[in-house]
């Protein structure tokens, strides 16, 4: 099984739809979680961290289930400029121990 | 500007040559990543540096030197490139240990091996 796992899509919405996506993890000593955005040939950016309280950024969520050991990006009210692939990231502890997920691709369609 | 920059931005050599990627930052920060990317993977760590002069290994090694003489600068070198090194190459820097957070990357060397 692999240490962190996502549906690699592509996911395609409409315009002002909601779409959620998942990853789950193999660790369960694992210590923190984000979620990274990556636009077509460029480079990753962090677009938020996962806390067990739940994080919200605007029209982003991001959720982590400890007991199911998956963390979760809800985004609403899609917009064009939010496609791109969202890269799930687990810290098991030292930077060997940073894994980030194949990624999962969000085109959002007019 | 301040930031994370990477050179060449692409780049296409021969199997069996010597290649150096170059990473350069301006903020300071202690801790320096290379990472490779590949279709059907996530980000693989090659090497990360918490220091100038203090290198380790990561996931993928294998085929790839690395130095940190200044803390600014973490260039990565193919000793003799292989066309399974094909690959996005990505620095990263950071200014805290053990934690995926705030890791800014650098906008990528595109390598290709023929």
């Amino acid at each position: 099984r692999k240490e962190v796992e996502q549906d690699p899509g592509p996911f395609n919405v409409p315009e002002g739809a909601t779409v959620a996506f998942n990853c789950t993890y193999s660790n369960s000593a694992s210590q923190s979680f984000f979620w990274y955005r990556q636009d077509c040939r460029k480079e990753p950016k962090l677009l938020m961290s996962v806390y067990s309280s739940g994080n919200e950024d605007g029209r982003f969520t991001a959720q982590l289930n400890r007991a199911s050991q998956y963390i979760s990006l809800l985004i609403r009210d899609s917009k064009l400029s939010d496609s791109a692939t969202y890269l799930c990231v687990v810290n098991s502890g030292g930077y060997q121990k940073v894994t980030f997920g194949i990624g999962t691709k969000l085109q959002v369609i007019p | 500007d301040a930031g994370i920059t990477q050179s060449p931005r692409y780049k296409i050599t021969e199997t069996g040559r010597q290649v150096t990627l170059m990473c350069h930052q301006t903020w300071s920060h202690s801790y320096m990543f290379w990472y490779r990317q590949d279709l059907g993977h996530g980000l693989r760590l090659i090497y990360y540096s918490a220091a100038a002069d203090i290198t380790d290994k990561g996931e993928v090694p294998d085929g790839y030197v690395v130095s940190r003489s200044k803390t600014e600068n973490f260039p990565l070198t193919l000793e003799s490139a292989t066309r399974s090194q094909t690959s996005v190459y990505f620095c990263a820097s950071s200014e805290s240990w053990g934690t995926g957070y705030g890791y800014t990357f650098g906008s990528g060397t595109r390598l290709t091996v023929v």
